[in-house]
């Protein structure tokens, strides 16, 4: 089955850092989502990437799909404490089902 | 218009009874997704229904997990003589029917947390 991993697994950055995340999937993949959960929440849906080499911006938080659409990042400039959570990428191989990958856990120190 | 809800928010359960999770989906949404989760890990896929109909189980355990999601009324996860190693967060979510080229957003519920004694 399809498999996607994630690094790191936990990131302590001091605030203001910059912040990534990596995700790489052992196939090629027909779109990938990111969600954030806070911690006790829920996941929360931030974007979807589908064509090869796209970027796309949410404020501070910079998405990109690989060229060869088997791997994406998401990074996070200028960190605040309001971006703690783990950030999870979802991989799909072109039907509903998604694959979540293993999730970076982010810690902001003020 | 109101999100994914799942009933209860916690349950406890002891080992040996039944749990039964509900999840109502967004208005207009016709696929459902389960997913558990345990401490400090990631979301685990279940099982994926549309109404009546069960999709995807390759995430579901062989015995005593079961899921459905009739014409009418909640989609239920289902999980029977319950073990302390099934306490865990179960999520629900739910998704509209495919649009175009597989634009799949998942909207989460607040997840039922289940502990067994």
């Amino acid at each position: 089955g399809q498999q996607v991993m994630q690094i790191p697994q936990y990131q302590h950055v001091q605030e203001g850092e910059d912040f990534t995340t990596y995700c790489n999937s052992s196939t090629t993949l027909s779109n990938i989502q990111w969600y954030k959960q806070r911690p006790g929440g829920h996941p929360v849906f931030l974007i979807q990437l589908v064509k090869s080499g796209e970027v796309k911006k949410q404020k501070r938080l910079t998405f990109q799909f690989g060229e060869a659409k088997k791997n994406s990042s998401l990074h996070i400039t200028a960190t605040q404490t309001t971006d703690v959570g783990t950030y999870f990428c979802a991989a799909s191989g072109g039907y509903q089902k998604v694959t979540f990958g293993t999730g970076t856990k982010l810690q902001v120190i003020p | 218009n109101a999100g994914v809800m799942q009933n209860p928010r916690h349950l406890v359960r002891r080992r040996g009874q039944e749990a039964r999770l509900r999840c109502s989906p967004m208005k207009g949404h016709s696929h459902v997704y389960w997913y558990r989760q345990l401490p400090e890990e990631g979301l685990k896929f279940m099982v994926y229904l549309q109404k009546e109909n069960i999709i995807d189980e390759s995430g579901m355990p062989k015995e005593r997990f079961s899921a459905e999601f009739p014409k009418e009324g909640p989609s239920i996860l289902r999980i029977q003589q319950v073990v302390r190693g099934d306490s865990a967060a179960y999520f629900c979510a739910s998704s509209p029917p495919l649009a175009g080229a597989d634009y799949n957003e998942q909207f989460f519920g607040p997840g039922t947390r289940l502990t067994v004694l």
